[in-house]
């Protein structure tokens, strides 16, 4: 198993454009995290994935932010209309629902919104 | 809501000296505990964890945590530091209800931790 995975690892994109990430979590993981992490923070809960449903979402989430897990296994995040507030590194993470429920992260993509 | 104070930004100490990063949160349900290291540019590697039994828990690179209810705290540390653990260290809580996980983590602010030769 080689963890969890990324897409890209680096975007730099311009305000107003729309921009979609990937994780793949590790493959017998049901449970999928997805944080937000900016400059000399702890990384921020934004939503996570039980399968294909989606069990909870943050306030920090707008509208202009939408997440999908459709076949329970691979997640995409996309923001629309990129602002520069938006630059920070998204951070995916996956869990068993059961036992300790550690989660595991990926790398992490960095978005830098010009 | 839950909250996870690190007291410390930033702790500077030499190689060989022992460690110990504070941790303190604040829950009202059942809480597990982990610690998780990051590298700059890089995602969080899990160290140790707490969920029942031994308050004290032992991780990996050396690394150990004692949990102490009392208190709200949950303290990392490591007898002799080297040089390779130089990078930040994040606390982070989660909920228990039912012995079900409500899912998210809470992080602290992150300690980062320099080692001089």
């Amino acid at each position: 198993d080689t963890g969890v995975s990324q897409d890209p690892r680096h975007k730099i994109t311009k305000r107003g454009q729309n921009v979609t990430f990937r994780c793949d979590p590790i493959s017998e993981h049901n449970r999928l995290y997805w944080y937000r992490q900016t400059l000399g923070q702890g990384p921020e809960f934004l939503t996570y994935f039980q399968n294909e449903a989606q069990l909870e979402k943050s306030r920090l989430l707008s509208d202009r932010f939408s997440a999908e897990r459709p076949k329970g296994s691979f997640s995409t995040l996309e923001i629309q209309r990129t602002e520069q507030g938006d630059s920070a590194m998204y951070l995916c993470a996956s869990s068993l629902d059961r036992g300790s429920y550690e989660q595991y992260f990926g790398p992490g993509t960095r978005l830098t919104v010009t | 809501a839950q909250s996870v104070t690190q007291p410390d930004i930033h702790i500077t100490v030499s190689e060989g000296a022992s460690l110990e990063l504070r941790c303190n949160y604040s829950y009202g349900a059942t809480p597990y505990l982990f610690w998780y290291v990051q590298s700059p540019g890089q995602g969080l590697q899990l160290l140790l964890k707490y969920f029942s039994g031994d308050t004290l828990v032992q991780g990996i690179k050396g690394f150990e945590a004692e949990f102490k209810r009392s208190q709200s705290s949950f303290n990392l540390r490591k007898p002799s530091v080297h040089w390779s653990d130089a990078a930040e260290y994040f606390c982070a809580v989660g909920a228990l209800a039912g012995g079900t996980s409500y899912g998210k983590l809470t992080f602290g602010q992150g300690t980062i931790l320099t080692v001089h030769p």
